[in-house]
């Protein structure tokens, strides 16, 4: 079954507003990482976060991931044409036999209109 | 360097034909992955391997095999193909065990279609 869930599925905002996805696992991870993917193109690599509470910037895009360690969130100040895509993230398990694996969610996919 | 890199970027297989998709990092990785993309679907894991000389099943394995021919390459083998095979398949590598996981580098994907 899923096991890092992913919400909203798509989102649709007009140019300068904001935007939110979240994700959360079933189980406590070690860590979680964000991926955008452009459309018609690859996943490629945000951020990673580790640490329980962490917030981390990147202009104007927000990463958290929670005390428990099993939610985050991404959060896009004042949305541009240039933000669209799907984002996804993907968590890792602490140690065992799934060592390696990232757990992806679904993805949100932005649209962003002038 | 070139990253990742699969090959081929697209595919038009008729059913019951096989094949093979080819990946191969040059970033010395020791982890590397084969996903499938579908609509709605997010990245599902077919196979992985955690390094050299092992693999292990992911979320869909079935009607696909993989082998890791060496540290660099990964491939995934199609052995009849079906129409439900029908995806965007992507190869992706990352550091493994040894040097941490952290960040996946992605392939630019194989649009597969089975007729």
């Amino acid at each position: 079954g899923q096991q890092v869930m992913q919400i909203p599925q798509y989102q649709h905002v007009q140019e300068g507003e904001d935007f939110t996805t979240y994700c959360n696992s079933s189980t406590t991870l070690s860590n979680i990482q964000w991926y955008k993917q452009r459309p018609g193109g690859h996943p490629v690599f945000l951020i990673q976060l580790v640490k329980s509470g962490e917030v981390k910037k990147q202009k104007r895009l927000t990463f958290q991931f929670g005390e428990a360690k099993k939610n985050s969130s991404l959060h896009i100040t004042a949305t541009q044409t240039t933000d669209v895509g799907t984002y996804f993230c993907a968590g890792q398990r602490p140690g065992g036999s799934t060592l390696g694996r990232l757990y992806f969610g679904r993805g949100t996919q932005l649209t962003v209109w002038p | 360097n070139a990253g990742v890199t699969q090959t081929p970027k697209f595919q038009v297989l008729k059913t019951g034909q096989s094949m093979t998709l080819q990946c191969a990092q040059d970033m010395n990785h020791n982890s590397m992955y084969w996903y499938r993309q579908d609509p709605g679907m997010g990245l599902r894991l077919i196979y992985y391997s955690a390094s050299e000389g092992t693999t292990d099943k992911g979320e869909v394995p079935n009607g696909y095999n993989v082998s890791r021919l060496n540290k660099r390459e990964f491939s995934l083998r199609l052995e009849s193909a079906a129409p439900s095979q029908t995806s965007v398949y992507f190869c992706a590598s990352r550091p493994g065990r040894d040097r941490g996981y952290t960040e996946a580098f992605f392939g630019q994907g194989t649009r597969l279609t089975v007729v």
